[in-house]
Order: structure tokens, then sequence, then C-alpha cells
């Protein structure tokens, strides 16, 4: 019964490719997110999504492409992969000032 | 521009004595401030919030923040710190100049270490 999910957990993979990470979230949320965090640690968000409609976009490279088929699901895809790709990205759905987070997808570009 | 920082990288404390995690703020207006949790190799849990109200707020797993206006702080407590404490600490703010509630601006982390 895992609130927010996302697949793969592990994501290797050679530069160039193009790859997606899928996310689902069964807390009736509206609103849902990708964040990355670096190497370091470091958190910053990528997109958000409110009942399927992109709201936020933070200056994330157009490589990366959400899409968010209903407000349960918001998949990542991502093109022509670089080695600063190299990170873990989170899904996150949101009520109440809270944000319910996914337990990550490590992706290593090799 | 709205920021938050964690002056500390690393805390190191004994099991059963009190925890300290500082956070200080830099935002206009008021500020909707957070501690969030990571245990290894998972998403980051939601320990509390504060909003507005009591300057003193309870949360999760027995910790407790206090909101200090005048020195723009939001340092997260705990009375008698577990093992299993053991994680790494992010502090938020909320972006007030989005009206997303979940776009949340993070400090860098600390990582608290607890010892038996």
């Amino acid at each position: 019964d895992t609130a927010v999910s996302q697949t793969p957990k592990y994501l290797v993979t050679q530069m160039g490719n193009d790859k997606s990470i899928k996310c689902e979230q069964n807390l009736g949320h509206d609103t849902m997110y990708w964040y990355k965090q670096d190497s370091k640690k470091f958190l910053k968000i990528m997109f958000s999504y409110n009942n399927k409609e992109l709201i936020i976009n933070e200056t994330v490279p157009n490589r990366f492409s959400p899409k968010s088929p209903d407000k349960a699901h918001l998949n990542l895809h991502i093109n022509s992969l670089e080695l600063g790709d190299s990170a873990v990205y989170f899904c996150a759905s949101s009520s109440n000032e809270k944000l319910f987070f996914g337990s990550g997808t490590q992706l290593s570009v090799l | 521009a709205q920021s938050v920082a964690q002056p500390e990288d690393q805390v190191n404390v004994a099991e059963g004595n009190p925890l300290t995690v500082k956070c200080t703020y830099s935002v206009s207006g008021n500020p909707y401030l957070f501690w969030y949790v990571q245990y290894p190799n998972r998403g980051l849990q939601f320990l509390l919030k504060y909003i507005t109200g009591d300057n003193l707020v309870k949360g999760s797993y027995g910790f407790e923040a206090e909101f200090n206006k005048s020195q723009t702080s939001f340092h997260l407590k705990k009375p008698s710190a577990l093992v299993s404490d053991s994680a790494l600490y992010f502090c938020a703010v909320r972006d007030i100049l989005s009206s997303n509630t979940g776009k949340l601006i993070f400090g860098q982390g600390t990582t608290l270490q607890v010892k038996p």
C-alpha cells in the first residue's frame, strides 16, 4: 500500500540514451512533483503538475519531459542522457502543505 | 531571494542526550517552514511545519522545532536522541512567490549521527 511509488529504483545507462521513470500515487492528491537530488544531497524542484496540467517548470533542459496521463501518475522522460544527469530523482505529491515522497530513482549515466 | 541555511554538515550526539539541528531562513514576509528527514536510500519524510501560531511546533518521532522571528531561525530539537534518529535532515521554506504549496526551497541538509 505504498503511497508514492516510483520505478525503477536504479537505472544505469549510457550517455545519449533515452530513459523514463514512472511515478504513481494512491493518495488522491491533485498535485505531483519531480525533485532532483544531486551527489551532494542538494534537492531542487524540477516540475510540478496539478490535475494533469504543468504548473512549474524550473529551467530544466528540454531533454526532460514530464507527462501526466492522469492525476495519479507523473512520469519523467529524459532524452539524450548526459553524465550530469546522474542523480537521484524523487517523485512527490502534496496535500495540506505536506510533501509525500517516493523512495527515489538513482540514475547513473556512464 | 528566499533561502534556508543549515550551517552544520554533521551533528554528532550521544544517545539519550538532547539534540539540536540548526536552520536559519531568509524570506520576505511570513515564512512557511518545514523539517523533513531522509533515511538512507529512502525518500524524504515530513516531520513538522510552522505556518502560524505557537512558536514551538511539535512533530513526528518526538521532534519539535522553535520558530524565532528575531533570529530568523527554525531549529529542530529533541530532548533525548535515539540511535534510530541517525539520518539526513532538511530544513525547507515554501517559495512564497509561487502559489504552489509544494514548491519548497531546501537547505543543504545536516547529517545527524547518534552514537550509542
